[in-house]
């Protein structure tokens, strides 16, 4: 079963514009959440994270956004620039399996000039 | 090294055939994760090894796989009499210590095509 879900399979954004990806989550026992940055042919890179005590974190260009009691989280990048086209994809894990992320499937994200 | 090495970079593979993939994480770096992405889907976890712990296998989808790390550093995903659904990008991660998955680095992965 799918623990993490990213339902846009895709997103276009003009370059200067804000993107937001959205990832929902099943498991309440989550309480550590990733967001990773994908290029073709290359491993995921890590890009920002949030603890279950906190609703917002933010780094840069990039704010992560925590609704627990949704379940819900976002990303927001602001601005959008060309270099970010990529595969962005949520992540979660619970406490007490730190080594056993639960990743969505992924956002492809393009930005147009 | 300086990163997380990964070989083979791509394999095709008859099915039935066994295979093997190796994973040199990065010099110092405790943990190590096996994780695999079938076409249009996520990272899917695979198995981790921490020091010199018992790895947590649970991820393994069947007794046809299995992995091992010798001397704290390389590891090599094995999967014996493979099948075409094993068809996948295996990705190897590690890290110092248990980090919660901020601090894992990814090699660039293994493409498995089993045809």
């Amino acid at each position: 079963d799918q623990q993490v879900k990213q339902n846009s399979p895709s997103l276009s954004v003009q370059e200067g514009r804000i993107s937001i990806l959205n990832c929902d989550y099943t498991n309440s026992m989550f309480d550590y959440f990733l967001w990773y940055k994908k290029y073709p042919a290359e491993g995921p890179t890590f890009l920002i994270s949030i603890s279950s005590i906190k609703d917002k974190n933010e780094d840069g260009r990039f704010t992560v956004f925590l609704n627990k009691s949704a379940k819900h989280l976002s990303l927001h990048i602001v601005p959008s620039q060309p270099g970010d086209s990529a595969v962005y994809f949520c992540a979660a894990s619970a406490g007490d399996s730190w080594g056993k992320l639960q990743f969505g499937a992924g956002t492809q994200v393009v930005v147009t000039p | 090294g300086a990163g997380v090495s990964q070989s083979p970079s791509n394999k095709v593979t008859e099915k039935g055939k066994d295979v093997e993939l190796r994973c040199d994480p990065i010099s110092g770096h405790t943990a190590l994760y096996w994780y695999r992405q079938s076409l249009g889907q996520g990272l899917e976890f695979l198995i981790y090894f921490q020091g010199n712990s018992a790895p947590d296998k649970s991820g393994l989808p069947s007794d046809r796989f299995s992995a091992e790390r010798t001397g704290g550093s390389v590891s090599t995903l094995t999967i014996q009499r493979t099948q075409q659904e094993d068809s996948a990008v295996y990705l190897c991660a590690s890290s110092l210590g248990m980090t919660g998955g901020g601090g894992y680095t990814f090699g660039s992965g293994t493409r498995l095509t089993v045809v």
